[in-house]
């Protein structure tokens, strides 16, 4: 079975500040994709960065960077510089590259605070 | 120039009754899903419809009846509405094996079941 877990139901920041929001996953195949959605309260689902699990190089996306360790099975996100508007829920996903089609595993979500 | 688009956003309905709720993009994608996020924000694969062809149907009521019509729209049926119904639904589609498998989401349908 492929799991997602968020260990931090919350996390907070100040403004201009860094945070790491951790991801730890589970998977028997070698091939897959993860990814970082932020859901602001909007509801809308933003995707933040993505990471192919055959690259070895970590993703980036201007202020947003990914921590990713395939053999311990983790992917977390680095925030730099945060913003106000960064403050949302993030959640981490899981897709296996020749599995159901669009199976996104989601994460249970870490809700972000930034103070400013 | 909206990629994904649901409507109704926001819908208030009675026990018992039938809604739906529709989607398009114009990403020109070739896979499309429903997603269920509940209450405490948790996010499932409902549906996947490749080619309006289904694909992924997780382990949802009958009373829950997607509908393509072509490849642009996955629409949402729903029959005889409970309150354990009331969620956000989220439309998303995807090129698979473009793009990374991206999945890119509508806005949200926010389901309130009273």
């Amino acid at each position: 079975a492929q799991t997602v877990t968020q260990s931090q139901p919350e996390m907070s920041v100040q403004e201009a500040e860094t945070v790491t929001l951790s991801c730890t996953y589970d998977t028997s195949e070698s091939d897959y994709y993860l990814f970082w959605y932020k859901q602001p309260p909007s509801r809308q689902m933003i995707l933040v960065i993505r990471q192919e699990a055959y690259k070895q190089q970590n993703a980036t996306e201007n202020r947003f960077s990914v921590n990713f360790q395939k053999a311990a099975k983790s992917f977390s996100l680095k925030i730099s510089d945060s913003q106000l508007g960064d403050a949302a829920m993030y959640f981490c996903a899981l897709m296996n590259y020749g599995g159901s089609q669009g199976n996104l595993i989601f994460g249970k979500g870490t809700k972000l605070s930034v103070k400013p | 120039d909206t990629a994904v688009s649901q409507t109704p956003k926001y819908l208030v309905t009675q026990m018992g009754n039938d809604k739906s709720i529709k989607c398009e993009q114009n990403l020109g994608h070739d896979t499309m899903y429903w997603y269920k996020q509940d209450s405490k924000k948790f996010l499932k694969i409902m549906f996947s419809y490749n080619n309006k062809e289904l694909i992924i149907n997780e382990t949802v009521p009958n009373r829950f009846s997607p509908k393509s019509p072509d490849k642009a729209h996955l629409n949402l049926h729903i029959n005889s509405l409970e309150l354990g119904d009331s969620a956000v639904y989220f439309c998303a589609s995807s090129q698979p094996r473009r793009s990374g498998n991206t999945i890119y989401f509508g806005e949200g349908s926010w389901l309130t079941v009273v």
